[in-house]
C-alpha cells in the first residue's frame, strides 16, 4: 500500500448496531495515525491521535486498536446512533516532519 | 468551536476571476494548513505555513498561492479560476511545526461557474 486507503466507502446500519471500519496505510516509516469525525457542514474533529503498535483508544462509545506491522487501524462504534452520523476520516504523516495524508473516508450513516 | 475561522463561508464566482480565502488559526497556533475537497475526493493537502515560512508545499497548482502574515492569519489566493476548482477548502491550525493533531476551520465553499 502506497497510500491511506479506508474501508467501506459507506456504510448504512440501524441504531444500535455496533459497526466498524479500516484504515490502511503503508507498513514502514510509521510515524502516527489520526482519526477524525466530520459531520455534515461542520469541521472534521480529532477523535484520536495514535503511536504505538497495538494501541487502543476510547471516547465513550468509539474505540480504535492500530497495528502498524501489517499497516491498519480499526475504529468501532458500539450501539450506533443518529448522532453518529459522519464521515470519519484517517489520516497519516507518510514522511518524518510530513504533513498529514488523508484517506477517502468512510460515511457512515445510522437509520433511527 | 474549533477555534479557527474562515471567511467567507461561501463564495460564487465565474471562471478566470481570482479570490482570496481567508483564515485565522486557533490562539497560539503557529502553523497553518490549507486543504481541498472537491467531488469524489478526498482532502488534498495544498501547502503549510509555519510561523510565516512555507514549511510544505503539496498539490498546489501554479494558479494558487498562499502566504502567512506577522499576526498569524493566512490567506490563499486562486486565480484564473476553472470550473473544476470548485470544492471545499479547509484551513486547519496546529500549535507545532510537525503534523500533530490539526484544528480545522469551518470551510470556504467555492462555486465556479
Amino acid at each position: 500500500i502506497l497510500n491511506v486507503e479506508q474501508s467501506p466507502q459507506s456504510l448504512h446500519v440501524q441504531e444500535g448496531d455496533s459497526t466498524n471500519f479500516t484504515c490502511s496505510f503503508p507498513s514502514s516509516n510509521f510515524y502516527a495515525l489520526h482519526w477524525y469525525r466530520w459531520e455534515t457542514a461542520k469541521s472534521p474533529e480529532a477523535l484520536f491521535v495514535m503511536t504505538l503498535n497495538g494501541d487502543e483508544k476510547k471516547k465513550g462509545r468509539i474505540s480504535a486498536t492500530l497495528n502498524t506491522k501489517e499497516g491498519y487501524s480499526y475504529l468501532y462504534i458500539k450501539g450506533s446512533q443518529p448522532e453518529d452520523s459522519a464521515t470519519y476520516l484517517c489520516a497519516l504523516p507518510l514522511e518524518a516532519g510530513n504533513m498529514l495524508t488523508f484517506g477517502g473516508g468512510t460515511r457512515l450513516m445510522v437509520k433511527p | 468551536d474549533s477555534g479557527v475561522t474562515q471567511t467567507p463561508k461561501h463564495l460564487i464566482t465565474a471562471t478566470g476571476q481570482r479570490v482570496t480565502l481567508r483564515c485565522s488559526p486557533r490562539s497560539g497556533d503557529l502553523s497553518v494548513y490549507w486543504y481541498q475537497q472537491s467531488l469524489d475526493q478526498g482532502l488534498q493537502f495544498l501547502i503549510q505555513y509555519y510561523n510565516g515560512e512555507e514549511r510544505a508545499k503539496g498539490n498546489i497548482l501554479e494558479r494558487f498561492s498562499a502566504q502567512q502574515f506577522p499576526d498569524l492569519h493566512s490567506e490563499l489566493n486562486l486565480s484564473s479560476l476553472e470550473l473544476g476548482d470548485s470544492a471545499l477548502y479547509f484551513c486547519a491550525s496546529s500549535p507545532l511545526a510537525g503534523p500533530g493533531e490539526l484544528f480545522f476551520g469551518e470551510g470556504s465553499r467555492l462555486t465556479v461557474l
